[in-house]
């Protein structure tokens, strides 16, 4: 079946670091991919997707590129601030007729100052 | 835009007891999606409707679980005779139905603690 894996965390960042969590992917097709985002106390909020092979999603300085030949969707940032201190969720999803997302476990980002 | 709204946003019950969540969507969408989140742990699908219809549930969801979207706008998740294992944050989602790009916005989930 489908999956999404991540880089486990913590990820421990010092302010103005360069940032990227790996996520890797097992699909039997041809899905969407997402990152979401859940600050603390706050409900996940989408980050930014792709919907299709060679996409590059980009959001808040934050990209990700759908690699179909390593199954990947890493999230990359180039300076990370304190606020980007949340959890990173990857997860895929296919819309149409079948259209629940399946997210990995999550990545806790923590930024120093 | 009000975003996607749930209630309670914290639930404590006895082993035993039924509980039932409720969420509101986005106005304009006609998908509705349940997620359910354990400490440590990605969401969930448990279940999901389009306008009225319960399209895909999950083996999650067990027999003691039931959810509705009767006029095809709110949606409520009941739990009976809870359980410990029960005990996890349920989220809520919505999407407007149309092309492969369906994205779905979260609400900020209900709690629920079974003592």
């Amino acid at each position: 079946g489908d999956s999404v894996t991540q880089m486990e965390g913590p990820v421990t960042l010092s302010e103005e670091a360069f940032l990227t969590i790996n996520c890797t992917y097992t699909a039997t097709g041809y899905p969407s991919l997402f990152w979401y985002v859940q600050y603390p106390g706050e409900g996940l909020q989408l980050l930014l997707k792709a919907t299709k092979a060679d996409d590059k999603g980009s959001n808040k300085g934050f990209e990700a590129t759908y690699r179909k030949e390593t199954t990947s969707f890493h999230l990359e940032k180039g300076s990370v601030q304190v606020s980007d201190s949340a959890v990173y969720f990857c997860a895929l999803g296919y819309g149409g007729a079948t259209n629940k997302l399946i997210f990995g476990t999550g990545t806790l980002l923590a930024v120093q100052p | 835009d009000t975003g996607v709204s749930q209630n309670p946003r914290h639930k404590i019950t006895k082993r035993g007891q039924n509980v039932t969540f409720r969420c509101d969507p986005i106005s304009e969408h006609n998908r509705l999606y349940w997620y359910r989140q354990t400490l440590g742990q990605g969401p969930e699908f448990l279940t999901y409707f389009q306008n009225e219809a319960q399209l895909e549930k999950s083996r999650l969801l067990s027999d003691r679980f039931s959810a509705e979207r009767p006029k095809g706008s709110f949606s409520t998740l009941e739990i009976q005779r809870t359980e410990q294992g029960d005990s996890a944050m349920y989220l809520c989602a919505s999407s407007s139905a149309g092309g492969s790009t369906d994205t779905q916005y979260f609400g900020p989930g209900t709690r629920l603690t079974v003592l």
